[in-house]
């Protein structure tokens, strides 16, 4: 069955910083990939998706994931982090019958 | 992407009572998916529900408890019924739409009391 895992409970970064949440994945064939974003008390944000294609995908907000095949990885990543980009974020995987899977979420604190 | 409009956003509801959640999608799709978001969780898929026919639940769901409609490609609603407090939870409708853009109504914020 795909799955993700997001090994991370909580993530802190100072702003100014760079900012990585990891997400690995274990897929069936191709995977399909997603990260979305929850701020409290407000819908499920899509912020990008890998299907094909380049490796690096850039997405909303000004965030950016690599996908990695050998490493079965799909790590998340911002140059810069900001104050505003504090949330719940998930990764997910597409499943062979068009289900959305998702991790249990990594809580990104950004630190003023 | 689609635009899902979900309703209600927030409800409290006495324990036993049953309440239904309706999600209106701005455009026609094949695919609507219900998730349950419970406090401090992940999002669990429900189920699957199908125009024109029967939703295809997720392992640990029920029809008799979860019941869903979908009338036509462009909505659906979610009842959940004979509610007790551990029912309270986030609840979203979701879609496919093209490109394997999976787009998210704002859910419903259910309490029990």
């Amino acid at each position: 069955a795909q799955s993700v895992a997001q090994p991370e409970d909580q993530v802190n970064v100072a702003e100014g910083n760079p900012l990585t949440v990891k997400c690995t994945y274990s897929v069936s064939g191709n995977p399909y990939l997603f990260w979305y974003v929850q701020y409290p008390n407000r819908g499920l944000q899509f912020l990008l998706k890998y299907i094909t294609g380049d490796n690096l995908v850039k997405g909303s907000y000004g965030f950016e994931a690599e996908f990695n095949k050998s490493q079965t990885s799909f790590h998340l990543k911002k140059p810069s982090a900001l104050v505003s980009d504090s949330a719940l974020y998930f990764c997910a995987v597409r499943d062979m019958n068009d289900k959305i899977i998702f991790g249990k979420g990594t809580r990104l604190h950004i630190l003023p | 992407s689609a635009v899902i409009s979900q309703k209600p956003s927030r409800d409290i509801c006495q324990r036993g009572t049953s309440l239904t959640i309706q999600c209106q999608v701005d455009s026609q799709v094949t695919m609507m998916f219900w998730y349950r978001q419970q406090p401090g969780q992940s999002l669990t898929l429900i189920a699957t529900a199908n125009q024109g026919s029967e939703a295809t639940y997720e392992s640990g769901f029920v029809i008799d408890k979860f019941p869903i409609s979908r009338p036509n490609l462009t909505f659906s609603t979610l009842t959940v019924s004979n509610m007790s407090p551990e029912d309270s939870s986030i609840y979203l409708c979701s879609v496919r739409g093209q490109g394997y853009g999976y787009t998210f109504g704002s859910g419903t914020r259910l309490t029990v009391v």
